[in-house]
């Protein structure tokens, strides 16, 4: 298995659906996870932490699966302005060394 | 809001020449990363600094490369005898002790010629 894999997308869906993406990671003993956007040629921005079974944040919901070593982003009533890259990250040896998916391209059409 | 900064926010450079990518940490931050993002492809790891040393690297981070903390505030990755495909983009990031979530610069797009 790879260190951090995702869904490649392209995800193309209507303003107001429901998106789903997924990752599985490698390294059992990772005990913090993130899903950072990155929107074309910018930085990867901090978008949502998961320490235990989950997080929300308004629109967003992250869920932690731990046994099947995979993690999930939920976007709820998406926005034009949700269309970015999306990338599951995983550190490993601790904070030393902190490993980006390689994201999954969403597209939100009007 | 504190931020992580890097200049230049655009290099270009003769195939063979060193290049030096600078960055300032957010001040309180302990941990420092660089990654480099080829266009159209993943954000790869290529270092971590932690303690005035290098805690983790990965096997893109060979001889060519090498990173200093030169003094309280500043963060380089030294690129030495650059070839075509070094051409990216180069991000620092830096992370508490106290919680891993990275904060990245807005990046340095290297361009070599």
């Amino acid at each position: 298995r790879k260190e951090v894999e995702q869904d490649p997308g392209p995800f193309n869906v209507p303003e107001g659906a429901t998106v789903a993406f997924n990752c599985t990671y490698s390294n059992s003993a990772s005990q913090s996870f993130f899903w950072y956007r990155q929107d074309c040629r910018k930085e990867p921005k901090l978008l949502m932490s998961v320490y235990s079974s989950g997080n929300e944040d308004g629109r967003f919901t992250a869920q932690l699966n731990r046994a099947s070593q995979y993690i999930s982003l939920l976007i709820r009533d998406s926005k034009l302005s949700d269309s970015a890259t999306y990338l599951c990250v995983v550190p490993y040896s601790s904070a030393s060394k902190i490993i980006f998916g390689s994201g999954t391209r969403l597209s939100i059409r009007p | 809001e504190p931020e992580v900064t890097q200049t230049p926010s655009h290099q270009v450079t003769q195939m063979g020449q060193e290049v030096i990518l600078r960055c300032v940490p957010i001040s309180n931050h302990l941990y420092f990363y660089w990654y480099r993002q080829i266009l159209g492809q993943k954000v790869e790891f290529l270092v971590s600094f932690y303690n005035n040393e290098i805690s983790e690297k990965s096997e893109i981070f060979d001889d060519q490369f090498s990173v200093e903390r030169p003094d309280g505030s500043n963060f380089t990755l030294k690129i030495r005898s650059t070839k075509l495909e070094d051409s990216a983009m180069y991000f620092c990031a830096s992370s508490s002790d106290r919680a891993p979530e990275a904060f990245f610069g807005q990046g340095t797009r290297l361009t070599v010629v």
